[in-house]
């Protein structure tokens, strides 16, 4: 069965520095992958996601991912971190590359903005 | 905009209490989910339905059962609640035939957190 590996319950780092949350799953067969994220008393909104296609992938409010399958590996990044970007990231992936009932999530990412 | 409802934010009940957990998505979409979300976990499957009066069980569904009379409402229930019952629960929904489910984006509810006592 699949398996998502967040490296990293916590991670902090300050204003302006590079933010990398590392996600690795377990399949050969290529799955969907997707981040989610998660403030405080909220649900879940999608970053991004891929499926098919182009393996660096832009999502919302500066985030990219690299699809990685050499690597099984979809790790997040921004370039320069925000105070607002504090909050709880979810790798998650579909079992059995798409044609699947199931999304499979990760332990979360909780990240911590330095001022 | 998306929306997709979950009735109540807060409860607390008590250990041997039936408890109703209602989401609903004005999205039309045929594929529902119900998960707990618990501190080290992550997000775990309780049940999901692709379609009305049908569901399946997810990787956690002890416990809990589903029930979905109309495309728009799926509902979450203990059937007698128990400490280790006490989480966050999420709803999500999201459109798509059975064989294309997740390129499609899922859409969750702002989450239900129950205590039980």
């Amino acid at each position: 069965a699949q398996s998502v590996t967040q490296l990293g319950s916590h991670v902090s780092v300050s204003e302006g520095a590079l933010v990398l949350l590392r996600c690795n799953y377990s399949s050969s067969v290529p799955p969907y992958l997707f981040w989610y994220v998660q403030y405080p008393n909220q649900g879940l909104q999608l970053l991004l996601k891929y499926t098919t296609g182009a393996t660096l992938v832009k999502g919302i409010n500066g985030f990219e991912a690299e699809f990685k399958k050499s690597e099984t590996s979809f790790h997040l990044t921004k370039p320069s971190a925000h105070m607002s970007d504090a909050a709880e990231y979810f790798c998650a992936v579909t079992e059995g590359g798409g044609a699947t009932n199931k999304l499979i999530f990760g332990t979360g990412t909780l990240l911590a903005v330095q001022p | 905009d998306v929306k997709v409802t979950q009735s109540s934010r807060y409860l607390v009940k008590r250990t041997g209490e039936k408890v109703f957990l209602e989401c609903v998505q004005d999205m039309d979409h045929e594929n529902m989910f119900w998960y707990r979300q618990d501190p080290g976990l992550g997000l775990r499957l309780i049940y999901f339905s692709y379609d009305v009066k049908m569901k399946e069980k997810g990787d956690i569904p002890e416990g809990y059962s589903v029930s979905r009379e109309k495309k728009e409402r799926f509902s979450l229930i203990l059937e007698s609640a128990s400490t280790n019952q006490t989480s966050m629960y999420l709803c999500a929904s999201t459109p798509g035939t059975n064989d294309r489910v997740w390129g499609n984006t899922i859409y969750f509810g702002e989450g239900s957190w129950l205590t039980v006592v």
